[in-house]
This record gives C-alpha cells, sequence and structure tokens, in this order.
C-alpha cells in the first residue's frame, strides 16, 4: 500500500505569513509524530498523536505552532505568523504504536523568507 | 528526559571496510533503539532496531548492539558499498517519543 505522504513539498512564505502542511499516514496507523528537521540536524520532535487524540505536544517550539487530527486519520501542522528560524523541513512518521517502527513521510521543506 | 549522543559526525572508509556508528543514551527506561538511513533530500528509512531484550541483532551486512548497563548503542556495517553512503541516525525512546542523535554522515570512497 501507499507509504505516508505529506503536501506540499516545498513551501516558501514570507514572514508573518500563516501556513499548513498536510500529513497522510499509513492507513490503520494510530500514532503520527511530527518532528522538525533542521539542515545538518536529526529529527526534532514536535508533537504525538493517538488517533485524533494530541497525548504530547511538548515539542511545540511556540505558541505559533499547532497541530490536529480530527478523525484520527489525516493531520495538519500550522504555523502561524511564521518567522526565519521556522525554516526546515518538517517530517511526518505513522506507526502502529507509540514504540513501534516509524514510517516517515517525505516532508515539507518550509523556507521562510 | 532523554539525550541522545551520536558519534562520530562524520565517517570516511573505504569500499570494503567496515564502518562503525556508536550512540549513548541518557535514560534508563528507554528500551527501543532505532537506526535510521537518510540519503540527501530523502525520508529518514529504518535500517534496523534493537530493543532491550537482546544484546545484538544482525541483518546480512548490518548489525547493531546494544550494551544496557553502560547506555551504549552501537551499528555496524560490514563490507561496505557505496550506496552505503548516507547520513544515519540514532534513536532511543522508553514508550516515549523517539529522540535522535545528531547523525553520522557516512561517506564510502570506492
Amino acid at each position: 500500500g501507499a507509504g505516508v505522504s505529506q503536501s506540499p513539498r516545498y513551501k516558501v512564505a514570507k514572514r508573518g505569513q500563516d501556513v499548513a502542511l498536510r500529513c497522510d499516514p499509513i492507513s490503520g496507523h494510530v500514532s503520527l509524530f511530527w518532528y522538525q528537521q533542521a539542515l545538518g540536524q536529526g529529527p526534532e520532535f514536535l508533537t504525538y498523536f493517538q488517533n485524533e487524540a494530541q497525548l504530547d505536544k511538548s515539542g511545540l517550539p511556540s505558541d505559533r505552532f499547532f497541530a490536529e487530527r480530527p478523525e484520527g486519520s489525516v493531520s495538519t501542522l500550522k504555523i502561524q505568523r511564521t518567522q526565519q528560524e521556522d525554516s526546515a523541513v518538517y517530517l511526518c512518521a505513522s506507526s502502529l504504536a507509540l514504540d513501534g517502527e516509524q514510517y516517515f513521510g517525505p516532508g515539507t521543506r518550509l523556507t521562510v523568507t | 528526559g532523554e539525550n541522545v549522543e551520536q558519534h562520530p559526525s562524520t565517517l570516511s572508509v573505504q569500499e570494503g571496510d567496515s564502518a562503525v556508528i556508536k550512540c549513548t543514551y541518557s535514560d534508563s527506561a528507554s528500551n527501543y533503539f532505532p537506526w535510521y538511513k537518510q540519503e540527501l533530500g530523502k525520508r529518514p528509512q529504518l535500517i534496523i532496531d534493537i530493543r532491550s531484550n537482546v544484546g545484538e541483532k544482525k541483518d546480512q551486512r548490518i548489525a547493531v548492539t546494544l550494551n544496557k548497563t553502560a547506555k551504549h548503542f552501537s551499528l555496524h556495517i560490514t563490507e561496505t558499498q557505496p550506496e552505503d553512503s548516507a547520513v544515519y541516525f540514532c534513536a532511543a525512546s522508553g514508550n516515549t517519543p523517539l529522540v535522535f542523535g545528531k547523525g553520522t554522515r557516512l561517506s564510502v570512497i570506492a
């Protein structure tokens, strides 16, 4: 079946604009994760869902970041009033359980100018 | 919280030689240790993982060893090939979200 997909693949935003990044997990995967990957760094945890419940959002860097998964499938990461430091690749991953193998999407490369 | 340190940050080996990447973790409750390979511009892909009830796991040319007492785990790649060139990340989790190391850029020279 299809793997994890993300859209858009690339996004250029002017500073101050709002952006929305979409993640389509593997069908049946209850766990969904968002990570931020800066250039030359490892993925850093942002937030985690089990079905529609957001169980951990400790990694969100500020209240400008908001994530949702209203029906327990597709998830959206929204960043309000984007800043230059938000420029990064945003990766989504899904798995059957919190401690299961995580399958990553291709990422969305966000550039804030 | 968990902290994962990874060494070296870059590694160059001749084709056919072995490569070893080491990671340490801080949280003794961690019990799941995956390794991911990420090629330039691509998504991370799981290459091998180990859980704390075993000390070693092999899959063809790749092996991972775990020392829970010392809180470190290592990735071993034997008979390296040019297509092994990539960035490798270790990670650790103990029923918590994964914490990743900063990565090792492996270059296999033909």
